[in-house]
C-alpha cells in the first residue's frame, strides 16, 4: 500500500513556463513533507520542504503548497529552466514515526529549451 | 570526504551470492541510513544508525539483509544469497544530527550501490 503517491510519472515543459508536480498522500499522521531532485546516476539531494502547520513555503523558483484536507502537496517551479530536467520525489515523514522518510515513485521532468 | 561516498558502484552478483555494500558519510555524522530504490520506483527506507547503534531496522526485507555500523562511521550493508528481487540501487544518507532534531532537516545522500542480481 503506498502511503505517498506521484500520479505522474513524466511531464514535458518548455524553458520558462510553470511546471507543477504534484504528491498525494494517505497517511493522516505525516506531518513534514520534502521535495528531493535526482539527476541520472546521483544520489537525491533535498530541494524544499513544508511542515504541516503552513500551507505555502517558497525559496526561489521553488514552491510548495499543502493542502491537508485533501492530503495533497504541489511543487511549482517558475519559470522552469533546462537544468531543472530530473526526476523529482515527493517525500514524508511522520514525527511519531521516527526519523524515516516515505517516498512516493517520482515524476520526471523535461525541459524542453 | 566532501559527501557520502559509496562503493563499489557497480555490482553484477549471481544469484545465490553474498554482497557487502560500503557507507562513508560525511565526516562527524551521527545518523546513517541505508535506503533501496527498486527500478523506476522511489527511495524505500531499510535501516537507522545512530552512532553505532541500530535504532531502527524495521524496513530491512527479510535476514538476508544485515547492516553493521560497528564504529559509528563507516557502515556495511550486507545481502546473503541474493535474489533477483534485490537488484536495486542501495542509497546511504547520512547526517550530522539526531533523534529528535532529525525531524524536520535534511538527510544527504552518497550516489548509491547500483546491485544487478543475474
Amino acid at each position: 500500500d503506498q502511503q505517498v503517491k506521484q500520479n505522474s510519472p513524466s511531464l514535458s515543459v518548455q524553458e520558462g513556463r510553470i511546471s507543477i508536480l504534484n504528491c498525494d498522500y494517505t497517511n493522516s499522521m505525516f506531518d513534514y513533507f520534502l521535495w528531493y531532485k535526482k539527476y541520472p546516476a546521483e544520489g537525491p539531494t533535498f530541494l524544499i520542504s513544508i511542515s504541516s502547520i503552513k500551507d505555502k513555503n517558497e525559496d526561489g523558483r521553488f514552491t510548495v503548497f499543502l493542502n491537508k484536507s485533501a492530503k495533497h502537496l504541489s511543487l511549482h517551479i517558475v519559470p522552469s529552466q533546462p537544468g531543472d530536467s530530473a526526476v523529482y520525489f515527493c517525500a514524508a515523514s511522520a514525527k511519531a514515526a521516527g526519523n524515516k522518510l516515505t517516498f512516493g515513485g517520482g515524476t520526471r521532468v523535461l525541459v524542453k529549451p | 570526504g566532501a559527501g557520502v561516498s559509496q562503493s563499489p558502484r557497480y555490482k553484477v552478483a549471481k544469484r545465490g551470492q553474498d554482497v557487502a555494500l560500503r557507507c562513508d558519510p560525511i565526516s562527524g555524522h551521527v545518523s546513517l541510513f541505508w535506503y533501496q530504490q527498486a527500478l523506476g520506483q522511489g527511495p524505500e527506507f531499510l535501516t537507522y544508525f545512530q552512532n553505532e547503534a541500530q535504532l531502527d531496522k524495521s524496513g530491512l526485507p527479510s535476514d538476508r539483509f544485515f547492516a553493521e555500523r560497528p564504529e559509528g562511521s563507516v557502515s556495511t550493508l550486507k545481502i546473503q544469497r541474493t535474489q533477483q528481487e534485490d537488484s536495486a540501487v542501495y542509497l546511504c544518507a547520512s547526517s550530522y544530527l539526531a533523534g529528535a532534531e532529525l525531524y524536520g532537516n535534511t538527510i544527504y545522500f552518497g550516489e548509491g550501490s547500483w546491485l544487478t542480481v543475474v
